[in-house]
């Protein structure tokens, strides 16, 4: 059964770097499937921040994509994410979740199953 | 971006009743939407995708419907455990989710 598990700081200073890392346990990245991550403010709907293949292909949020950075590594069987130059609007729980990619008029991500079970990052002073 | 309107944005229901979701989609987006149900303080749990496969495990009570920009989620006959926030989310494009519809205990 495939798990995935967030981890990385709690709190963030404003400007800085957003990083986490996503753990993924009972399934091999390398064996197929894109990994993603998706964020959730407080109280608020959810948002796809990006994904990315096995092979480090990279799909980004448009509106998020001058400060996204996704990586995977394939040795320690986990993927990660950065966020630069954050602000208090990118206080969130941030998700990461297995998917499979379709191609409708674009290659896009289709649906999340798994997810892990979150981390909350909070961006303050 | 693809904006995904779900109504109504709450509900309230009793242990029984048959409730419908609706999302829309501002343009059409054949059949590629999923739904999920998020519990308090929980990650988002795959209830349904392609608008109306059940995900395996997910009780039968559920079903989904729709294509183009109109889809529905029907829980058949509510229980304690349904309560919760179900999201719609289109891949269409790069992906997109509904603002949530909080279904609450009458």
């Amino acid at each position: 059964q495939v798990q995935l598990q967030e981890s990385g700081p709690g709190l963030v200073k404003p400007s800085e770097t957003l990083s986490l890392t996503c753990a993924v346990s009972g399934y091999s990245i390398s064996s197929g499937y894109y990994w993603g991550w998706i964020r959730q403010p407080p109280g608020k709907g959810l948002e796809w921040i990006g994904s990315i293949y096995h092979s480090g292909s990279t799909y980004y949020n448009p509106s998020l994509k001058s400060r996204v950075t996704i990586s995977v590594d394939t040795s320690k069987n986990q993927f990660s994410l950065k966020l630069s130059s954050v602000t208090a609007a990118d206080t969130a729980v941030y998700y990461c979740a297995r998917h499979r990619a379709e191609r409708t008029t674009v290659t896009t991500p289709n649906w999340f199953d798994p997810w892990g079970q979150g981390t909350l990052v909070t961006v303050s002073s | 971006a693809i904006r995904m309107t779900q109504s109504p944005s709450s509900l309230s229901a009793s242990t029984g009743d048959r409730v419908t979701i609706t999302c829309r989609a501002s343009q059409g987006i054949s059949s590629y939407l999923a739904w999920y149900q998020q519990k308090p303080g929980k990650a988002p749990k795959l209830l349904i995708y392609a608008a109306s496969t059940l995900q395996s495990g997910v009780p039968s009570r559920f079903s989904g419907s729709g294509s183009g920009t109109d889809f529905t989620l029907t829980i058949s006959c509510l229980q304690s455990e349904d309560f919760a926030t179900y999201y719609c989310q289109q891949y269409y494009s790069y992906p997109t989710f509904g603002q949530g519809t909080r279904l609450e205990i009458k």
